[in-house]
């Protein structure tokens, strides 16, 4: 099956930089996303990554990309309350272009 | 409005009615997909359309579920005698051409369904 796997929880103080790590599986995804979600909303699209990238950064955000490993990270600097939220790793799968997602990681901003 | 837009946004219904979801995508957007979410989980693929024509459908998308695009704009999705497990978020999403697009795909607010 196609499973793509993230931890489920990480707490950060603000100011702080947090790390969520994701697994994904196809080796021929073109495409890796990050996702947001906020309670009771639907998904924002954070930042993106193409496969012949290893590291890709976007104001606060750093994207990693470990093809070797099939591994993704998503650094957020300076951490702020408003960064609380469940965030999602997704990879292209299939003929369809689909996107898999992870379980996602919900990460928590304490003061 | 430039989004993707879902209605309702939240519907109760009872158990063994049927239900029916409207998405508008983005207008110039020739592709549309519609993912399931239940709690705790990420969004799971259902069914994918490339303008009027369905052209994969996920093995979760049982036979009481059939979604349209008519004209390859709006799509519905409709759920007939409803069970206490399709209670879950119903998202929509649209993007333009083949997924690689850096622009991904745009996700709708969902529909949020609750089988009493």
């Amino acid at each position: 099956g196609e499973d793509v796997e993230q931890s489920l929880f990480l707490s950060v103080r603000e100011g702080d930089s947090s790390v969520i790590n994701c697994t994904y599986t196809d080796s021929s995804s073109t495409y890796l996303y990050w996702y947001k979600q906020e309670p009771g909303a639907g998904l924002q699209l954070l930042t993106y990554i193409f496969s012949n990238m290893d590291m890709k950064q976007d104001q606060r955000l750093t994207v990693l990309l470990n093809k070797k490993d099939k591994h993704l990270s998503l650094r957020i600097a300076d951490t702020q309350t408003g960064d609380s939220a469940i965030y999602f790793c997704a990879e292209v799968t299939g003929t369809a272009s689909k996107l898999t997602f992870g379980t996602g990681t919900r990460l928590q901003v304490t003061l | 409005d430039t989004g993707v837009s879902q209605d309702p946004r939240h519907k109760i219904t009872k158990r063994g009615q049927n239900v029916t979801f409207r998405c508008d995508p983005i207008s110039e957007h020739n592709r549309l997909y519609w993912y399931r979410q239940t709690l705790g989980q990420g969004p799971e693929f259902l069914t994918y359309f490339q303008n009027e024509a369905q052209l994969e459908k996920s093995r979760l998308l049982s036979d009481r579920f059939s979604a349209e695009r008519p004209k390859g704009s709006f799509s519905t999705l409709e759920i007939q005698r409803t069970e206490q497990g399709d209670s879950a978020m119903y998202l929509c999403a649209s993007s333009f051409g083949p997924i690689g697009d850096s622009s991904g795909y745009t996700f709708g607010s969902g529909t949020r369904l609750t089988v009493v």
